[in-house]
């Protein structure tokens, strides 16, 4: 079966630095999605990526997939407050003859000194 | 997200009671999810549906059962709550051609 491995688990940094979240999987990645948690809340899309080289950016986060589709990173760049929480990504994995499911990485708990 | 709601949004029950959560959408997406998320183990799928009345079992289905007797609604049935599910609950939805899931907000299910 498909596993996601994120790293770091978790991540302080100073208000203005930037900073990379991993996700690497153990297969090839179709559908690849970062995700948002604050504590106690559900989960904010941020980003979708499904081409080998793939990059997107949405306000000071850009996310990367890498060519042979097995890796991605989540990059922030000038940290905020507003960045602490929880990443994780997502994998599409197919069950049957349904649209995908979506598997996790155990998330990156990210905190923002300001 | 406006879309997307759940029910109740917290609960404690006493172990071998029946619970229901409600997973209400007003997106008519097709797809609907119910995850559980727990430290150590991170999201894990239970149950999915892709249609009305057509419901599939995911990774950790064992002790849970669904119903999806219209589009907008899918309820997860714990028949006889024990302390291992004490979790917090996630539905989310999909549709093809829409990028992303969408999550609701969670129920945090109590067994004690």
């Amino acid at each position: 079966s498909q596993e996601l491995e994120q790293s770091p688990q978790s991540l302080i940094v100073q208000e203005g630095k930037n900073l990379t979240i991993n996700c690497t999987s153990s297969k090839t990645l179709y559908g690849l999605y970062w995700y948002k948690q604050k504590y106690g809340e559900g989960l904010i899309f941020l980003m979708m990526l499904q081409k080998g080289g793939e990059e997107k950016s949405h306000e000071k986060i850009t996310a990367k997939l890498d060519e042979k589709k097995q890796q991605s990173s989540l990059h922030i760049t000038a940290s905020q407050p507003s960045h602490a929480g929880i990443y994780l990504c997502g994998a599409d994995v197919g069950y049957g003859g349904s649209q995908g499911n979506l598997i996790f990485g155990k998330g990156t708990k990210l905190s923002v000194k300001p | 997200d406006a879309g997307i709601t759940q029910s109740p949004r917290h609960k404690v029950t006493e172990t071998g009671t029946p619970v229901t959560l409600r997973c209400h959408q007003t997106e008519n997406h097709r797809y609907m999810y119910w995850y559980r998320q727990d430290p150590g183990h991170g999201l894990r799928l239970i149950h999915y549906s892709y249609g009305v009345k057509d419901t599939d079992k995911g990774e950790v289905s064992d002790g849970y059962s669904v119903s999806r007797s219209k589009t907008e609604d899918f309820l997860l049935t714990l028949e006889s709550a024990t302390s291992s599910q004490t979790s917090v609950y996630f539905c989310a939805i999909s549709e093809p051609g829409y990028e992303g899931y969408t999550f609701g907000s969670g129920t945090r299910l109590t067994v004690v």
